[in-house]
This record gives structure tokens, sequence and C-alpha cells, in this order.
């Protein structure tokens, strides 16, 4: 299967603990983005990042989390000192940005439970 | 107010009938619109895709804009028990690398 992957698929925390996951998009894949999902309410956009450069972050990144994008291929979030409110859905996304008509891929999402 | 609005459901039908699903949105700046189907704790999967005003069929799916209403409908034929999911809306704007902005889902059950 070729499509986006994502490591782990669930994690359970402890608050005040550090959590990091992982995202390997499409082959060729330059464009990749990292979204949240709570219960019941659709993704919200937290960073993208061309090749390896983040070019936009939502300000529902606190600057407990960061993420990164080594050498343009897989892509990291870290999440330090977790709260109960980062208990969610972490969706990885990517995409072909050849076009303006780029469509982005989702992987099977990391659920995370603080606990 | 957020800016894509969806009827969270859950919208129940029965097997065969059609299913109407909609959103509005405030943004006059979205020009790409897209419906994502999600399985229970499964990522969101692209079902239709579409630019700008006008219709677009794929099989049993049907995708409508009004650009003009701010108005977009995804309509499934020949509903099946598998379609039984949540099915949300995402929008961008024109240029490339721009976030999607989803509305928060409809739950929807077929009844066989």
């Amino acid at each position: 299967d070729t499509g986006v992957s994502q490591d782990p698929r669930h994690k359970i925390t402890k608050r005040g603990q550090n959590v990091t996951f992982r995202c390997d998009p499409i082959s060729e894949h330059n464009r990749l983005y990292w979204y949240r999902q709570t219960l019941g309410q659709g993704p919200e956009f937290l960073t993208y990042f061309q090749n390896e450069a983040q070019l936009e972050k939502s300000r529902l990144l606190s600057d407990r989390f960061s993420a990164e994008r080594p050498k343009g291929s897989f892509s990291t979030l870290e999440i330090q000192r977790t709260e109960q409110g980062d208990s969610a859905m972490y969706l990885c996304a990517s995409s072909l940005g050849v076009t303006e008509q780029e469509t982005q891929y989702f992987g099977p999402g990391t659920r995370l439970l603080v606990l | 107010q957020k800016e894509v609005e969806q009827d969270p459901g859950p919208l129940s039908v029965p097997e065969g009938a059609i299913v109407s699903l909609n959103c509005t949105y405030s943004n006059s700046a979205f020009q790409y619109f897209m419906w994502y189907r999600q399985y229970s704790r499964k990522g969101p999967e692209l079902l239709m895709y579409t630019y700008s005003s006008g219709n677009k069929e794929d099989g049993r799916f049907t995708a409508q804009v009004d650009k003009s209403s701010k108005y977009i409908s995804l309509f499934i034929r020949d509903s099946q028990p598998s379609d039984s999911a949540t099915y949300l809306c995402a929008m961008r704007g024109r240029a490339a690398g721009n976030k999607l902005t989803f509305g928060g889902g409809t739950r929807v059950l077929v009844k066989p």
C-alpha cells in the first residue's frame, strides 16, 4: 500500500508526558499537512510543509507543539507536557503540489488519549 | 460562527434511498470543494472534488456547488449499508498549498 501512513495508531499517555507521532506521506508528495480532529468535529488545520520548509502554522499550534520534516520526507509532530485537552485524533495528509488543483490524501490518524 | 456549517445528523435512511447532504460557508475565497467519507476511527477518504460552481457526477455520487448561495451538496443514490459513515465537506482557497477548512461532519446511517 502506497498511501499515507502514520505511527503509532494509538497512544495513551499521562498528563505532562511528551509524545511524538510520525507521518510518512505518499511517495513524491512534496506537501504535508497536520490536522487535529476531536470527537464529533471536523479536522482542524495545524501546520503545513512544502518539502522541508514549514510554511504555515495555525494558532491552535501552541508552543508545546513542534513539527518537523527533515529532508522533505517523513514528518514528526511532538507534543510536550501533554494536557487532557490534547486528546484527539491527529491526522496527516499529503499532496503533490504541482498544480493549483492539488488533492490532499489523508492517513489513518493517530488517536491520542491523555489521562 | 464557523466558516463552514454542516448539520451533524444523524441522518437515517432505508437502503436504496437517496442521501442528501449539504454545507453552507461564509468565506467567498473558497474555490475548491471536496467531500470526504470517514468511517469510525479511520482517516477521511476523498469522495468528490469540484472546482467553483456546477455539478459533478461519479457513479452513485453527485456533488453540486452553488457559489452564489455559498452552498454545496452531495447526493448518494441507491444507498447501501456500507455507505454508513460520517461525511465531511471541505473547502479551500485558490492558492496552492491552501489548508482545508472542514465542516463538522454529518453522520449517515443506511438501514438494510
